[in-house]
């Protein structure tokens, strides 16, 4: 009963576009569930990269940016490079049952 | 620069309890609030609850409810996650994430094993 969704994986070639998505189950993505995003690597602590939709997180590379597009939140990764090869979270605020809810990630590989 | 320091790793048997502390610095601790999140190994992100900083108000995963309970003392800039009745399924790394709403900064992670 997954009630965030990201794809398990994805591949994209060195330098090129990637869109990482995040759903519900159910409905629509707004600004009102403040979408976030997260990167980590094996053994790390994760990193945000983006939160609330599209404030890039500091020190955070512009060639990651957060949107909504269509009923989805999405992470955008422009100029893909190799140490961008990690897992991807994202998380929602689905209100004050549920309060967060993380997505089951999604596994980027660069090649 | 927001800073957060987790205590240390802990072994725990089966049914005891575990209190996991997340010591604040670099910013005015009753802004906003502190969440807990937890990785099982191999595993996804788990939210576990969240603490407002300045009312101390709290709110926790249904799944948890019962078992999770987060505090915060605000003249040693240190919030607290305990996890009681504790089974395997708990063995995770245990993290505290400073927020503007959505977890931002955060700490070092605390390995909990549970094992008998």
């Amino acid at each position: 009963q997954t009630v965030v969704t990201q794809e398990p994986s994805f591949s994209v070639s060195p330098g090129g576009t990637v869109t990482l998505t995040c759903g519900l189950r159910s409905g629509s993505v707004s600004t009102s569930n403040y979408p976030s995003w997260y990167q980590q690597t094996p053994g790390q602590a994760p990193r945000t990269l983006i939160y609330n939709t599209t404030t890039r997180s500091s020190g955070v590379p512009d060639r990651f940016s957060g949107s909504i597009l269509g009923n989805k939140a999405a992470l955008t990764i422009t100029g893909a490079q190799a140490d961008d090869e990690s897992d991807y979270y994202c998380v929602m605020y689905m209100g004050s049952v549920l309060h967060w809810v993380f997505g089951g990630g999604t596994k980027l590989t660069v090649l | 620069q927001v800073q957060l320091v987790q205590s240390g790793a802990e072994v725990k048997k089966p049914g005891a309890s575990v209190k996991v502390s997340c010591k604040a610095s670099g910013y005015t601790f009753t802004n906003y609030y502190m969440h807990w999140v937890r990785q099982a190994p191999g595993q996804g992100l788990e939210w576990m609850g969240v603490i407002n900083l300045s009312r101390g108000s709290t709110s926790y995963a249904q799944r948890l409810q019962g078992r999770v309970t987060v505090t915060r003392d605000t003249s040693t800039r240190t919030v607290y996650l305990e996890l009681s009745s504790l089974r395997s399924e708990d063995t995770a790394v245990y993290y505290c994430s400073y927020s503007l709403g959505a977890p931002v900064w955060w700490g070092q992670g605390t390995l909990v094993t549970v094992s008998s």
